[in-house]
């Protein structure tokens, strides 16, 4: 069964420092998705990720995809209280006839003024 | 415009009743979605049809019963409600089964 595990869970800092999230499979993903979710609405896609290796660049988040094509990594600096919200990691499953997407349990994160 | 729009926003109801959530796209994806994201944020499909036909559906209870009329409708009935069925249910659209366009969700309380 593949399974998207996210690190850490909860995340509170202050305005202005830097952090990274993790999101790591035991399986290869073709692609891998970074989605925010702000209180009170859906989930909105950020970046997706397709090459091993690959860093994708947004404004002040930085995405990469690991080599192995099994884990990624999103890192904000100087965080802001705008990025509040939840991070979800998605991929596509596997070893099916159909269009599955798979979500990771999300890092929760908190910037404070 | 709404890409993805769900109706109603909040749902409050007794157990035992049986109520309806709908959803619309107007991107013209062949593809939509019902999610359910229980209380720790853990977001888990329970359906989804590709133009009209149910393609995914997991082990959801068959008092969960999704329709979809036409390919921009995707409608969820769900009957005999239970406590554990509280929970915020987000519908979603994709044009080529990877990127998920969401809806604003419909957050579900069974009292």
């Amino acid at each position: 069964t593949q399974l998207l595990e996210q690190s850490p869970q909860f995340l509170s800092i202050q305005e202005g420092e830097n952090l990274t999230v993790y999101c790591n499979s035991s399986s290869v993903f073709s692609s891998l998705q970074w989605y925010r979710q702000e209180p009170g609405e859906g989930p909105v896609l950020l970046v997706t990720v397709v090459t091993g290796g690959e860093v994708k660049k947004l404004k002040r988040l930085t995405f990469q995809f690991g080599d192995a094509r099994k884990d990624s990594s999103l890192h904000i600096t100087a965080a802001q209280p705008g990025d509040t919200g939840l991070y979800l990691c998605a991929g596509p499953a596997l070893k099916t006839s159909y269009d599955k997407v798979i979500f990771g349990p999300g890092t929760s994160l908190s910037v404070i003024p | 415009d709404t890409a993805v729009s769900q109706t109603p926003k909040y749902l409050v109801t007794q157990m035992g009743n049986d109520k309806s959530i709908k959803c619309e796209q107007n991107l013209g994806h062949d593809t939509m979605y019902w999610y359910k994201q229980d209380s720790k944020k853990f977001l888990k499909i329970m359906f989804s049809y590709n133009n009209k036909e149910l393609i995914i559906n997991e082990t959801v209870p068959n008092r969960f019963s999704p329709k979809s009329p036409d390919k921009a409708h995707l409608n969820l009935h769900i009957n005999s409600l239970e406590l554990g069925d509280s929970a915020v249910y987000f519908c979603a659209s994709s044009p080529l089964g990877d990127t998920q366009y969401f809806g604003p969700g419909t957050r579900l309380t069974v009292l």
